[in-house]
């Protein structure tokens, strides 16, 4: 199973708005609304921030949003603030009941 | 509060074993699916295994045959057997309560 593609990297300034895509097949992505977000800081604990799609977990920013078109999910995070600034990953459960993450997209707030 | 702590991590030689752990508190251990998720240095995350709560089992296919997932609900503790180890299973392994919540990892290295 091949890992979902996700951009290296993505910037922004504060209060702008970022999109970070995450690209599988219809084998994953494409066939289940089982699409989920991660934020992770080095060294820390990896954070739900979205899941099956488009829904936030409890205590999640309203900031944080998520969407998909096909084979494409994507995350958009909106007033972007420094505590933003952090490692995203997708992930995806797939038609051979496994689950395949993206390679992960660095967030830079400027 | 939820809390995974995972542990058993160290330093194997290629070919070696390690027993991983993961003891966790503050949910019903029972009534989740558990897995392990792992990431090499400097490299995105990878999903490895997931025991489910009647005790069914899947596997990536880097680590089918290699690795074993286990669960003892009665001690809230999730363990991943890891034998035949590779320079390629070098990576800090993480326990996750259905992909929803995260301990902090644990490092295995595997080298001569």
């Amino acid at each position: 199973q091949s890992a979902l593609t996700q951009p290296a990297s993505v910037s922004g300034s504060p209060g702008q708005s970022i999109t970070v895509s995450c690209t599988g097949t219809s084998n994953d992505v494409g066939a289940y609304n089982y699409v989920s977000w991660y934020q992770h800081h080095p060294g820390k604990a990896p954070k739900l921030m979205i899941y099956e799609v488009s829904n936030r977990p409890s205590g999640v920013s309203n900031r944080f949003s998520g969407s998909k078109s096909g084979n494409t999910a994507s995350l958009t995070i909106s007033g972007l603030q420094a505590e933003d600034e952090a490692d995203y990953y997708c992930s995806s459960f797939t038609n051979i009941y496994s689950w395949v993450f993206g390679g992960g997209t660095k967030l830079t707030v400027l | 509060e939820v809390q995974l702590v995972e542990s058993g991590g160290g330093l194997v030689q290629p070919g070696g074993s390690l027993r991983l752990s993961c003891a966790a508190s503050g949910f019903t251990f029972s009534s989740y699916d558990m897995h392990w998720v792992r990431q090499p240095t400097g490299k995105g995350l990878e999903w490895v295994s997931v025991v489910g709560t009647a005790g069914d089992t899947y596997y990536a296919g880097s680590v089918k045959g290699r690795f074993t997932i286990s669960r003892e609900n009665a001690k809230n503790s999730l363990y991943l057997q890891m034998n035949g180890l590779r320079a390629g299973d070098t990576a800090v392994y993480y326990c996750t309560r259905n992909l929803d919540r995260w301990g902090q990892g644990t490092l295995v290295t595997v080298s001569s």
